[in-house]
Parts: structure tokens; C-alpha cells; sequence
């Protein structure tokens, strides 16, 4: 079952824009996971926040949690064309290990 | 740096055959997982393992079976292979407990004739 629900499903922005991804998800979360994909690959992890988190900041990353609207946003500042990649939350709702992905929103930051 | 590899990139077969994709981490991780990723669908859990000789089901198990005989290394088996399971299979792992993180290996894309 998908937990994790991803908004917009795509975005293009220029260079130097900021960007904004949105997730939802629909039951309690031990944490919250933000990952990237360029196309083809395998994905990489780039942040967690947790449950009792509220804000979390990584370089140019910057993610949201509001657990009372289950939901979550990724910023992206000063983007350049090497973000361009989807992004999936993931979210970790137990001591299984096991992750529920959202369907994923594709950036494209043109040059 | 953890890595995690795949036995092949890109795979084509034919229905009805059997297929064996192979997964491989040099972490010492715990847990192992195999998803599979369809445009649309996102990631969906396959199968997933908490140690050697132990497996889970996932959210879509059905012709998939998977073999932990040792720790580094997660099997992924199709038994007969149909053209519905032409997809891009990822395999991750992670450390039991904290960090919660999911390591990925770069998937194989599996074309099914």
C-alpha cells in the first residue's frame, strides 16, 4: 500500500529557482525519509527527520514535518541542473525496518 | 561507504524461465530488501529479510520467492517469469536499529518476452 503521497508529480524550474516537494502519508511515522533518484539509478538517501522533529536542514536541503497534518515538504534552494532527479518520501511507521515510498515527484531544473 | 551491488544492470528473458537476480552488501547490514519500481506505482516491496535464513513477505510477493544464505547476499527468484514482471528491481539494505537509512544498489531492469 502506498503511504506516501507525493505533490506536484512533476516540476521544471530554472536554475537558482528554489524548489518545493510535498508528502503526504496517512498513519503514525517513527520517521520520515527523503530520497533521490537520477534516472536509471538506484536511490540515494538524503535526509530523516524524525517523528519528534520539526525542521531539518542539510546543505541546501530543508525538510518540513507537521505530524498533526501528516505531511511533509523538501525544499530545494538555489537549485542547479544537477538536482534534476525524482525525489520519494519514505516514511517508517515501525520496529519492521521496512520503508512505504510515495509514487514520487520528477525535477527537472533547466539550465 | 556502504555498497550495494547488482548482479546485472539490465537483464532480458523469456516467459516462462527462471530468473535469479543477485544482491550483494558489504556492510554487514541485518536487514535486506527487494523492491520492484513501475512508473506510476512508485516503489513496492517485494520481499525483505531481518537476517540470514530469514524472510518476510512484502506488499506484492505473488511469483517471487527470495534465499538469504548469508548475510551479504539477498536472492531474488522468479520462478517462471511473465511479461508482467518486466519491471526495475532495486535491492536495498540497512543496519538493524539506528541509522533507519535504506543503502540502494544502482536496480536491474528486467525486460520479460
Amino acid at each position: 500500500s502506498q503511504q506516501g503521497e507525493e505533490d506536484p508529480q512533476a516540476l521544471s524550474i530554472q536554475e537558482g529557482e528554489n524548489a518545493t516537494m510535498n508528502c503526504s502519508y496517512k498513519t503514525s511515522i517513527n520517521n520520515l525519509q527523503w530520497y533521490r533518484q537520477n534516472s536509471g539509478r538506484g536511490l540515494v538517501h538524503l535526509i530523516l527527520i524524525r517523528s519528534n522533529e520539526r525542521e531539518k536542514h542539510s546543505g541546501r536541503l530543508r525538510v518540513t514535518l507537521d505530524t498533526s497534518k501528516k505531511s511533509s515538504s523538501l525544499l530545494i534552494t538555489a537549485s542547479r541542473a544537477a538536482d534534476t532527479a525524482s525525489y520519494f518520501c519514505a516514511t517508517d511507521a515501525g520496529n519492521t525496518g521496512k520503508l512505504i515510498f510515495g509514487q514520487g515527484t520528477t525535477l527537472q531544473v533547466k539550465p | 561507504d556502504v555498497k550495494v551491488t547488482q548482479s546485472s544492470r539490465y537483464l532480458v528473458k523469456r516467459t516462462g524461465e527462471k530468473v535469479f537476480l543477485e544482491c550483494v552488501q558489504d556492510m554487514d547490514h541485518e536487514n535486506m530488501f527487494w523492491y520492484r519500481q513501475d512508473p506510476g506505482l512508485g516503489l513496492r516491496l517485494i520481499y525483505f529479510s531481518y537476517d540470514v535464513k530469514m524472510k518476510e513477505k512484502g506488499d506484492i510477493p505473488e511469483g517471487y520467492s527470495v534465499s538469504r544464505e548469508k548475510k551479504e547476499r539477498f536472492s531474488l527468484i522468479l520462478e517462471s517469469a511473465s511479461t508482467n514482471q518486466t519491471s526495475m528491481y532495486l535491492c536495498a539494505s540497512r543496519t538493524q536499529g539506528a541509522p533507519e537509512t535504506q543503502y540502494f544498489g544502482p536496480g536491474t531492469r528486467l525486460l520479460v518476452l
